[in-house]
This record gives structure tokens, sequence and C-alpha cells, in this order.
């Protein structure tokens, strides 16, 4: 059984602060990642796919980079707003499957 | 252009009953998959697609079936409800596997089986 963990489940925030979580997966038979948001009474989005060690990826004020070797990826959210709470989800594929496997995603709360 | 279309929105179903819950996707995608979301658990995968004629199991298949006579429908059945199949259904379909291309989800069937 895979397991693809997030850390930390939730986290709250100030409006403006600079936050980070993480995504943790199996590092042998890597095929690809993905990095969701998912807005509460929405479905989840699509924000980055990333295949290759040390790819770095950038929309706006949201990053992510991955470390294949070690089994990890980072999201970044350069000065929280508040439109910015939501769940955001990792997505690992192992190589030779055509399976996507969900963390259980960080729960990201922006205060105003 | 829909993208990807769930029906119904939800559902209440007794214990031993079975239904089926529709997905249908506009967009030409050849991989297309179920998943259920239960609190603290994430989304998991039941069944996946990669393409008409073609279907596998995920982490949670049992008790669900599914087939892909099209590339557009991917429906779900569910052979005799139970209790704990109670959870928020969400249908995802991506243009090919992994690389390139993100998933575009449905809005997601609400089941609760009593």
């Amino acid at each position: 059984i895979l397991n693809v963990e997030q850390s930390p489940q939730s986290l709250h925030v100030q409006e403006g602060d600079s936050t980070n979580f993480t995504c943790s997966f199996p590092s042998s038979n890597f095929y690809a990642l993905h990095w969701y948001r998912w807005e509460t009474a929405k479905s989840p989005e699509a924000l980055f796919v990333m295949t290759l060690n040390g790819d770095e990826k950038k929309k706006g004020r949201i990053s992510a980079t991955l470390n294949t070797k070690e089994g990890y990826s980072y999201l970044y959210i350069k000065g929280s707003q508040p439109e910015d709470s939501a769940t955001y989800l990792c997505a690992f594929i192992l190589t030779g499957t055509y399976k996507y496997i969900f963390g259980t995603g960080t729960r990201l709360k922006v205060l105003a | 252009n829909a993208g990807v279309t769930q029906t119904p929105k939800f559902q209440v179903l007794k214990t031993g009953q079975s239904m089926t819950l529709q997905c249908a996707q506009d967009m030409n995608h050849e991989y297309m998959s179920w998943y259920r979301q239960d609190p603290g658990m994430g989304l998991r995968l039941i069944h996946y697609s990669v393409g008409a004629g073609i279907t596998d199991q995920g982490e949670v298949p049992n008790g669900y079936n599914v087939s892909r006579s099209t590339t557009e429908d991917f429906p779900l059945r569910l052979l005799s409800a139970a209790p704990s199949q109670t959870s928020v259904y969400f249908c995802a379909s991506s243009l090919a596997t992994g690389t390139s291309y993100g998933y575009t989800f449905g809005s997601g069937t609400r089941l609760t089986v009593v």
C-alpha cells in the first residue's frame, strides 16, 4: 500500500504571512507528482504537475519544488491572502501504474 | 464544453439497494477514475480506466463495479449499498496519465446509505 503523507494537517496564518507545507511519497519508482487546490464546496483544481527531480514550478504567489531522491515536495505560498484558504492536496503516481494516490491534504486558513 | 458532469448530486439509499452514479466528460479524455472522500481519509481511488474497454481496481474497489463502453462515460455501480459506502464520490478525468496533465474533477455526488 503506497503511503502519501502531507504535513501539517491544518494551518492558520495571518494575511501577508508566507507559508509552506510538505508532501512525502515513496522515493522509488517515481513517475509524477501533482498538487491540487480544493476550496470548500468546490472540486479540486490542478495547480502543478511535476516530474523531474529538482523541478520548480510557479503560479503567481504559489510555487512548488520536488525532490524525488528523498521523496518529498514542498508547496510555498508567498504573502498569503484570505482567498488562498483551501485544502492543498498532493497526488503521487507510481511508474508502471496509472494510479494517482492522494495524500490527506493540508487545510490552510488565512486570517484577515 | 461542460467538463466533467456527475449525476446525481445527492442520493439517499436504503441498505441493500443498488444504484449507478453517472460520470460523463466532453473533453475526449482517455483517463477517468472514481474516488471517494471520507473525513480524515482524503481521496481514495475506487476504480480507474485508461481508455474505452479498459478498467482496473484502485485502493478500495470492493462493493463497486465500473465499465467503460465509450470514451465519454464512466459509470460507477453500487451493487448492494451498505452504510460504509456513505461518502462523497468524485469522478475525475485527464487527457493522459501522469506527466503533463492534471485531473479535471466533477462536482461530486453525496451519497447516504441508511
